[in-house]
């Protein structure tokens, strides 16, 4: 069964900070992983989409990287700002053509002080 | 246009009650998901229909009935629900099918509390 874990849990940065999430998955027979920011209370909000093939992909001030056969993905934000302050979760869709749904990991609570 | 629209936003309902929840997009895709979120926790998947059939249940109790009218269209019918069924309930959507690797776009979610 495969099982995502994200690390840290939580954590808390000053202003301006470059910071990294890191996020394992145990099955490496992926078809992709996706980053997401979910605010409080909220929908999800789809960041970065990082195919089986790919390494990384960038969007703005956010990079993801993606390992596959190390079972690795790390997210990269550049210059944080207090906009930033939310929950990103990690999630892999398995290779599996009968299972279309995502496995999410239980996501790294971010504070950006201002 | 791509959004996935959930309605209504917030939902309070007796143990008795019979509610739906509503979920819509316009994206073309042939995929569309419930997922069930408690707080603090990540989002659990219930439903997968695939081209209005459905593809996945993990084994969700029968009080929770899911309906894809059209390719449009999700509907999640419940029914005798218990206060443990409290949860964000999040709709999700995607291009289908075969081996291709399309990203899901979610909801806003449905905030559901059972009285």
């Amino acid at each position: 069964k495969q099982e995502v874990t994200q690390i840290p849990a939580a954590l808390s940065v000053p202003e301006g900070e470059n910071l990294v999430l890191n996020c394992s998955f145990t099955d490496s027979a992926i078809y992709n992983l996706q980053w997401f920011r979910q605010d409080p209370g909220k929908g999800l909000t789809s960041l970065l989409l990082i195919q089986s093939s790919q390494r990384e992909q960038t969007s703005g001030r956010l990079n993801a990287s993606l390992d596959k056969s190390s079972g690795r993905s790390t997210l990269y934000i550049a210059a944080s700002q207090p906009g930033d302050s939310a929950t990103y979760l990690c999630a892999v869709r398995l290779l599996d053509t009968g299972r279309r749904a995502l496995t999410f990991g239980s996501g790294t609570r971010l504070q950006v002080q201002p | 246009d791509t959004e996935v629209t959930q309605t209504p936003k917030h939902l309070v309902m007796g143990m008795t009650n019979k509610k739906s929840l509503k979920c819509e997009q316009h994206m073309g895709h042939r995929a569309m998901y419930w997922y069930k979120q408690k707080a603090k926790k990540p989002p659990e998947l219930m439903f997968v229909y695939s081209y209005e059939k459905l593809s996945i249940n993990e084994s969700v109790p029968s009080r929770f009935s899911p309906e894809c009218p059209n390719s449009s269209l999700l509907n999640l019918h419940l029914h005798a629900l218990q206060p443990e069924d409290s949860a964000l309930y999040l709709c999700a959507s995607s291009q289908e099918p075969g081996p291709s690797e399309h990203e899901q776009f979610f909801g806003p979610g449905t905030r559901l509390t059972v009285l």
